[in-house]
């Protein structure tokens, strides 16, 4: 049974960074990508980006690249999401969720979420 | 302004059926999957129909989807109370490379 458990709520200021984890257990870390999603208060879901751990390549929504890298580290099971810069619209969220090729890469399990308070 | 088209809100009764509408444009649901998620009040979303019709293992028969062009349906037959919750539909977007979402449904059963 695959599971992701993401780090620990974050307050931050304006203009900081902030770097979220998301370490997978009992799946396949390697092969299946590794997504990233954020949900502002009261909103709906927005993609941020995604990684294929074993390939090491990240893509990323255009309004996020430049601000926001993704990596994975294979020896720990786990994918990072950095956001640099942060802003009060930043305030959200932030899900992991691993996508299955053979359901189509649906975000098939997803994390327990990591709220970023980014105060002004 | 989300990429996809959902009607903001929906409801109906238990053991009544309601249909949510998905819709967008040639280059998301013209040409690729539609994928529908589930969030319950305070949870994380979870994967309701994938491959536009699909259920995952442990999603009840009364959740079904369809594709038609553009425009895409979850329809859920005999609502119960633990079905209120906000209903998202998703597709990859090739124009934009991204996947992109609606901005979701809430469902309440009256």
């Amino acid at each position: 049974q695959v599971h992701l458990e993401q780090s620990g709520a974050e307050v931050k200021k304006a203009g900081a960074s902030v770097k979220v984890s998301c370490k997978t257990s009992g799946g396949m870390f390697r092969r299946h990508p590794i997504h990233w999603v954020r949900q502002a208060p009261g909103q709906g879901l927005e993609w941020i980006g995604a990684i294929i751990p074993v390939s090491d390549t990240a893509d990323y929504a255009q309004r996020f690249q430049g601000r926001v890298t993704i990596t994975a580290d294979a020896s720990t099971s786990t994918s990072f999401m950095e956001v640099t810069r942060l802003m009060s619209e930043d305030t959200a969220l932030y899900y992991c969720a691993e996508s299955d090729p053979h359901l189509g890469n649906a975000f098939e399990i997803w994390g327990q979420g990591t709220l970023v308070l980014v105060s002004s | 302004q989300s990429v996809l088209t959902q009607p903001p809100s929906a409801s109906g009764t238990p053991g009544q059926g309601v249909t949510i509408s998905c819709s967008g444009s040639s280059s998301n649901l013209g040409t690729n999957f539609v994928f529908w998620y589930q969030q319950l009040p305070g949870a994380a979303p979870k994967l309701l129909l994938y491959k536009n019709d699909q259920r995952p293992s442990g999603v009840p028969g009364r959740f079904s989807g369809s594709k038609s062009g553009a425009a895409a349906s979850l329809a859920i037959s005999g609502l119960r109370s633990e079905d209120e919750a906000d209903y998202y539909c998703a597709a990859w977007d090739d124009r934009r490379s991204a996947w992109v979402f609606g901005g979701g449904t809430r469902l309440t059963v009256l």
